[in-house]
């Protein structure tokens, strides 16, 4: 089946710094990527959609100066969290799509964000 | 409200049928979806129905959809300690658009 990578799968960063987690679809082009965070034992909830060579959709209560998301290819999106905070503390999940007529999302092993 | 709503907790013996529960809220929703997350790991795609079906049937797995009532059910036959983990219901209203979650259901098997 069709696999979706993350790197890294873990970080710690200090509060302050800027951190980037990568999404790759290894063998599929995925015309949309979303991001999802996931609070310890709550829901995944979906933060942006993001699609190939355009600008991201943020969902509501999401800042998008502090996501930084881009799609700069079919297979890689990237999802900078910056001036990250202790509250930014989560599991970031990726998940890829190859198209509009497919059945369904094939989600990475997601990164562990730890804020210092 | 919730869109997605799930019981939080199940507890079987070994062996036993675990039936999972979920209800929607959405009846545009067109695809619906089971997935698995094992402690500290991604998502897991277990089994996923479309709208027009009443039920789905794969290996151990049985998915049963009342779409009058908005009631998705995950049935997993001879339940092993294996299965342990987080089950999630998620909804899509058309094929590779954003899921919409439920808070998930933790299974615990004994043996």
């Amino acid at each position: 089946g069709a696999v979706v990578s993350q790197h890294p799968s873990w970080v710690i960063c200090k509060s302050g710094t800027s951190v980037k987690i990568e999404c790759r679809s290894l063998d599929f082009q995925a015309t949309t990527m979303f991001w999802y965070r996931q609070f310890p034992k709550q829901s995944l909830m979906l933060m942006a959609t993001s699609n190939e060579g355009s600008k991201a959709t943020y969902e509501q209560g999401v800042e998008k100066d502090k996501f930084l998301i881009n799609h700069a290819s079919l297979t890689l999106s990237t999802l900078t969290v910056t001036s990250a905070h202790p509250e930014d503390s989560s599991f970031y999940i990726c998940s890829a799509t190859p198209g509009l007529r497919t059945d369904t999302q094939y989600f990475g092993p997601g990164t562990r964000l730890t804020v210092l | 409200g919730e869109d997605v709503e799930q019981s939080l907790f199940l507890s079987v013996r070994e062996g036993d049928s675990s039936v999972i529960n979920c209800t929607y809220t959405d009846s545009s929703s067109t695809y619906l979806y089971w997935y698995k997350q094992e402690p500290g790991a991604g998502l897991q795609l277990l089994t996923y129905i479309f709208s027009n079906m009443d039920m789905k049937q794969d290996q151990r797995l049985t998915v049963l959809l009342n779409k009058k009532d908005k009631h998705l059910s995950l049935r997993i036959a001879d339940t092993q300690t294996g299965d342990s983990a987080i089950y999630f219901c998620a909804e899509s209203k058309q094929a590779g658009t954003a899921l919409i979650f439920g808070k998930g259901t933790t299974l615990s098997v004994s043996s």
